[in-house]
């Protein structure tokens, strides 16, 4: 079955430890992108990657790093710059820059 | 900037009754898509609209977009429970840095007996 894994479901850590999310896709799709969602509110667009060995920065790209060196795999670190971590992290891919996404499951991250 | 607004943001109907959730955005666009989230899930896709006069209908859910108007409507028929869940409208933005999809804020749905 093609699809968007995540992984960890749930991640919690100490403050002020960097924490690496899980993005994989086998939808053979060429962008892939990283959302942050708190509760109550919209998505907002961290960083993504049009194509493997570049990507962009998003609305909210300080405190997180990204690396594409697969077409499958897009992973996010949240490092210890960011200073409010705590919230629900959705991968999402599609096939060109326009077209629709698809999304994963989502990694919800608790930071204490 | 493409600027995408969903209205109403927050919507409380009864079990029958219909209701339209509107999303406008600011700058051409030649396709929107509509997904549904669950609480505590993720995103899944609803609906596709690639041209002007575009409908799609699943069910209860219809949407249709009007290019000319930058307007895309998602409409409700007849509410059932099962439909409570917030929807995102996404409008492609084809330039700058702001990525590709940008998102309305979401529209919270609550359907009530």
């Amino acid at each position: 079955d093609g699809g968007i894994t995540q992984s960890p479901k749930y991640l919690f850590r100490k403050e002020g430890q960097n924490v690496t999310l899980s993005c994989e896709q086998n939808l053979n799709h060429d962008a892939m992108y990283w959302y942050r969602q708190d509760p109550g509110q919209g998505l907002r667009l961290i960083y993504y990657s049009q194509i493997v060995n570049d990507f962009q920065k998003g609305d909210i790209a300080e405190g997180y790093s990204v690396s594409r060196e697969k077409k499958e795999s897009f992973p996010l670190t949240v490092t210890s710059a960011q200073k409010n971590p705590t919230a629900f992290y959705l991968c999402a891919s599609s096939i060109g820059t326009t077209s629709e996404q698809y999304f994963g499951p989502g990694t919800r991250l608790t930071v204490t | 900037e493409l600027k995408v607004e969903q209205n109403p943001l927050f919507l409380s109907m009864q079990e029958g009754k219909n209701y339209t959730i509107y999303c406008n955005y600011s700058t051409t666009s030649d396709r929107l898509y509509w997904y549904r989230q669950d609480p505590g899930k993720s995103l899944e896709s609803l609906f596709v609209l690639l041209s002007n006069g575009a409908v799609k209908q699943e069910g209860r859910l219809m949407a249709s977009l009007d290019t000319k108007a930058r307007l895309s409507t998602l409409h409700i028929t007849a509410a059932v429970h099962d439909l409570s869940a917030t929807y995102f409208c996404a409008v492609p933005y084809y330039g700058g840095s702001q990525g590709n999809l940008i998102f309305g804020k979401g529209t919270k749905l609550s359907v009530k007996p």
